[in-house]
């Protein structure tokens, strides 16, 4: 069964700091996605990641893909209170035909001024 | 383009009662899932339909059904309600099975 494990699961930073949460995932996949929510919101997509070595950036954000070592990583460069949200990876994984997210469990980001 | 819409968008119901949530998805996109995230947790696989089958089940009860239309909406039903299934329930629609998905806003059911 795949697994799908974010650290840290909490996370309090300043403005203006640079930080990395972390994603492992179990078994193979051929895309990740990462999500932000808001409280009480839905999930907005931020990216997703199709190959192994894949980067991509958008603003403060940055996600890569090491397929290898089954690892994603998003690093947020000089944060800002903007940022401060929950953010969750998903792993796609194929399901008796189906296509299924497999999320983990949520990084709590908090930026403070 | 309207995105994902679901209603209603908040419920409160009792033990033991029914509940039906409804979702439009994007327009032309023929597959629907939908997602359980209970809080302080990641969402979690119900349901996925495609040309109005059921393609996918998470390990969710057979109190949990859904379906849906000819014009790829979905409805979602759950009986017996416990006061566990209290949680904001996501649609997400996307073009085919294996498509990127895009997530409505969610209804937020209470179980009292």
């Amino acid at each position: 069964e795949l697994k799908v494990e974010q650290n840290p699961l909490f996370l309090s930073m300043q403005e203006g700091k640079n930080y990395t949460i972390y994603c492992n995932y179990s078994t193979t996949s051929d895309r990740l996605y990462w999500y932000r929510q808001d409280p009480g919101k839905s999930l907005e997509s931020l990216f997703v990641l199709l190959s192994n070595g894949a980067v991509k950036q958008e603003g403060r954000l940055m996600a890569s893909l090491d397929t290898k070592a089954r690892l994603s990583t998003l690093h947020i460069t000089a944060a800002v209170h903007d940022l401060s949200a929950t953010y969750f990876c998903a792993v796609s994984q194929g399901i008796q035909g189906a296509q299924k997210l497999v999320f983990g469990q949520g990084t709590r980001l908090t930026i403070n001024p | 383009d309207a995105g994902v819409t679901q209603s209603p968008t908040h419920l409160i119901k009792t033990r033991g009662q029914q509940v039906t949530l409804r979702c439009s998805p994007i327009s032309g996109h023929k597959s629907v899932s939908w997602y359980q995230q209970v809080l302080g947790q990641g969402p979690q696989f119900i349901f996925q339909y495609y040309e109005k089958e059921e393609r996918g089940r998470g390990n969710f009860p057979d109190r949990f059904s859904a379906r849906q239309f000819p014009n790829y909406s979905s409805e979602l039903n759950v009986n017996a309600l416990l006061l566990g299934d209290s949680a904001l329930y996501l649609c997400a629609s996307s073009l085919g099975r294996d498509s990127e998905a895009f997530f409505g806003q969610g209804t937020r059911l209470t179980v009292v």
